[in-house]
């Protein structure tokens, strides 16, 4: 059972439509994490918050919109995306992003973009 | 240029032998390892980590060793069960000197263990 839960499992979307991803952690972590996953490949880092201020945007495109509600959820918008985007989409969690200690990760929604 | 190379895409190995999934680093900056498991359609699970002032760290049928001369470290399981088969990646981090840096993981491309019966 993974520690970090990811809403929806799957997202089927058109190009035009706007939609959210869902995590959420009871961890008490103050770090949180979007990662995008194409297959057969390591994970790249999208975004990271820290203690709910957004910290790293590693030059993610404007259609992808992250949001950190509050200290235990984090949200991803989409909106506009393209084909190319249809991707795993991994949420993870640290106890602080500064320190030695591991990212846990969600099971991630798996994006498929028509 | 790859940071983090696991130079071995797959790996097969008999049930109740021992599994050896190595990893290769370049940046000597690197303090902190880790290995996570993945199984297809889920998250990756941490599995172990090492700091750089280790040179070995165990949890039952897991043990990272990490020759930092070498850069080099390798995941041992023993015994190997089948449960064991995923892709395994190993990841690295180097400090962050300043409040705007994350400590970001540099990820390997993985290796896909088969563990057979």
């Amino acid at each position: 059972d993974t520690e970090v839960t990811q809403t929806p499992k799957h997202l089927v979307m058109g190009m035009t439509n706007k939609k959210s991803l869902k995590c959420e952690q009871h961890m008490g972590h103050r770090a949180m994490y979007w990662y995008k996953q194409k297959a057969k490949k390591p994970p790249e880092l999208m975004f990271v918050y820290s203690y709910e201020k957004l910290s790293i945007n590693e030059s993610v495109p404007s259609r992808f919109s992250p949001e950190c509600p509050n200290s235990s959820l984090l949200n991803l918008h989409l909106h506009a995306l393209q084909p190319e985007d249809s991707a795993l989409y991994l949420c993870a969690s640290s106890q602080d992003r500064q320190r030695n200690q591991p990212q846990h990760f969600g099971d991630g929604t798996r994006l498929s973009i028509l | 240029d790859q940071q983090v190379k696991q130079n071995s895409p797959s790996l097969s190995v008999q049930e109740g032998r021992i599994s050896i999934l190595n990893c290769d680093y370049t940046n000597s900056m690197f303090d902190y390892f880790l290995w996570y498991k993945k199984y297809p359609a889920e998250g990756p699970t941490f599995l172990i980590s090492i700091s750089s002032i280790k040179d070995k760290n165990e949890d039952g049928r897991f043990t990272v060793f990490l020759n930092k001369s070498a850069k080099h470290l390798s995941l041992h399981i023993v015994p190997s069960q089948p449960g064991d088969s995923a892709v395994y990646f190993c990841a690295a981090s180097e400090p962050s000197y300043n409040a705007g840096n994350n400590r970001k993981l540099i990820w390997g491309l993985g290796t896909s263990l088969a563990v057979n019966p």
